[in-house]
C-alpha cells in the first residue's frame, strides 16, 4: 500500500524566515495534495499537484512535485504567525480516497 | 453557503455508549468522505459516498460503525458501544469529483471516550 513520509515532524523558525517542508511517497503518485489544518480544526485545502516538474503558488506558499512524481516540496517564503499549523501531503491514489501523511507541525515565532 | 457542517463539535462519551455524529456537506457536491485522526496522524479513510450509495468502506470501519446518507444530502456516522480507542477527530468532507480541487472539511466531531 501506499506511504507518504514527511518531514520533518515539527519546525520551530523565527517569523520572517523560510522553510522547506517536503512529502515523499513509497509510490508513484498520480496527484499530490497539500493541506493545512489548524490545531483542532478542519484541514483547509492548498493545492494540488498532478505533473512531474509542476509548482503552483498561494499566496507566499510554493509547492513542486519532482520529475519522477514520488516526491514533493513545500516551501514558504518569509513565514508569519498565519502560517503556523500543521501541513499535510496527501496522496491523489486515482480513486477517491487520499492517504495522508503524518503532518509538518509549524511554530512561527514572532 | 456555509461549507462543511459538522455536529457536534465536541462528544464526551462513557465507554459502551452509542453515539452518533452528523455531517452536512456543501449542497452541489455529490460526494462524501469520512475520515479519522488520532493525535499527531494525519486523517485515515473511513468510508465514502456517491450520492446516497456507500462505494467504500474502510477495513478500520469495525461492524460498531455504520454509516448513512439517505437521499444524498447529510450523513450521520454511528458507532456502536464506544471503546476507548475509538477516541479521535472524526472528519466529514465534501467534493464534487474525484481529485482535481481536493476536498472540502469539516471542523470535525471531537469524541473522548472515558
Amino acid at each position: 500500500s501506499q506511504e507518504l513520509e514527511q518531514s520533518p515532524q515539527s519546525l520551530i523558525v523565527q517569523e520572517g524566515k523560510n522553510l522547506t517542508i517536503n512529502c515523499t511517497s513509497s509510490k508513484t503518485l498520480y496527484g499530490l495534495y497539500w493541506y493545512k489544518q489548524k490545531y483542532g480544526e478542519g484541514l483547509i485545502f492548498l493545492m494540488m499537484l498532478q505533473k512531474g516538474g509542476e509548482e503552483k503558488s498561494h499566496e507566499k506558499i510554493t509547492a513542486k512535485l519532482d520529475e519522477k512524481k514520488q516526491q514533493s516540496s513545500l516551501h514558504i517564503t518569509a513565514s508569519q504567525p498565519s502560517h503556523a499549523g500543521i501541513y499535510l501531503c496527501g496522496a491523489y491514489t486515482g480513486g477517491f480516497k487520499t492517504i495522508f501523511g503524518a503532518g509538518t507541525r509549524l511554530f512561527v515565532k514572532a | 453557503d456555509t461549507g462543511v457542517s459538522q455536529n457536534p463539535r465536541h462528544k464526551i462519551t462513557k465507554r459502551g455508549q452509542n453515539v452518533t455524529f452528523r455531517c452536512d456537506p456543501i449542497s452541489e457536491h455529490n460526494r462524501l468522505y469520512w475520515y479519522r485522526q488520532t493525535l499527531g496522524q494525519g486523517p485515515e479513510f473511513l468510508t465514502y459516498f456517491q450520492n446516497e450509495a456507500q462505494l467504500e468502506k474502510s477495513r478500520l470501519l469495525s461492524d460498531r460503525f455504520s454509516a448513512e446518507r439517505p437521499k444524498g444530502s447529510f450523513s450521520t456516522l454511528e458507532i456502536q458501544r464506544t471503546e476507548q480507542g475509538d477516541s479521535a477527530m472524526y472528519l466529514c468532507a465534501s467534493s464534487l469529483e474525484a481529485g482535481g480541487h481536493g476536498y472540502t472539511f469539516g471542523s470535525g466531531t471531537r469524541l473522548t471516550v472515558v
